[in-house]
């Protein structure tokens, strides 16, 4: 079974520059989640789907960040314009159903660094 | 405002040996707590898992405690091997919520 794709593995932006990540989640899972691990933290929730309908974005700083799920299957997440403190790894994960106890599958994650 | 205070930050344990990491929370809430596994450059992976209804959970040389009453749970890696060396996270989260709230994690180091 296919894991969590995530790309691109790396990014270095400039501070107020844009940048987007993409995520393609496990086949059939239809719950994905983006969050954002700061080094030396644990990840933290920016954003959670349903199928293509947005479940959880309470975390999501909504004047720079958006996200969005193409068809309920990929998903982007965007960061405009972005700022030093958004140097983080961005890890998308995905799960069968919805609910805290379905297990959550991560994939490698982007590494952000902003200068 | 961390939900899930996890201990200790690192922990350096000789091959053989016990890792014992601790977590609490204070959300009566919560009714999953799941531990991951991370190794660097890699996303998190579900190591073991446990329900408030039962007190351990062991699989192989993992086992989780619950203390229900302290509102705390730790990790037990029995037997440690230097491919356990990775960081680890406690996390917790509602069946009704969707949030897994995640400790700040520990970087376990097993010694040959």
């Amino acid at each position: 079974e296919a894991g969590v794709a995530q790309s691109p593995r790396y990014k270095i932006i400039e501070k107020r520059q844009s940048v987007a990540f993409w995520c393609n989640p496990i086949s059939g899972h239809a719950t994905l989640y983006w969050y954002q691990q700061i080094l030396g933290q644990g990840p933290k929730l920016l954003i959670q789907f349903q199928n293509n309908g947005v479940v959880d974005d309470s975390q999501l700083p909504k004047d720079r960040f958006s996200a969005e799920r193409l068809k309920g299957v990929d998903s982007t997440l965007k960061i405009q314009p972005a700022k030093l403190e958004d140097s983080a790894v961005y890890l998308c994960a995905s799960s069968f159903g919805t609910g805290g106890r379905n297990e959550q599958f991560f994939g490698p994650g982007t590494r952000l660094t902003v200068l | 405002q961390q939900q899930v205070k996890q201990s200790p930050q690192s922990l350096i344990v000789q091959k053989g040996g016990i890792s014992i990491i601790n977590c609490a929370y204070e959300n009566t809430a919560f009714d999953y707590f799941p531990w991951y596994q991370q190794f660097p450059g890699k996303g998190p992976a579900l190591l073991i898992a446990i329900r408030p209804d039962v007190s351990e959970k062991k699989e192989g040389r993992f086992t989780i405690s619950f203390n229900k009453s302290a509102k705390q749970f730790s990790l037990h890696i029995m037997d440690s091997q230097p491919g356990d060396s990775a960081t680890y996270f406690c996390a917790a989260s509602t069946n009704s919520g969707y949030a897994l709230n995640f400790g700040k994690g520990t970087s376990l180091l097993v010694t040959p």
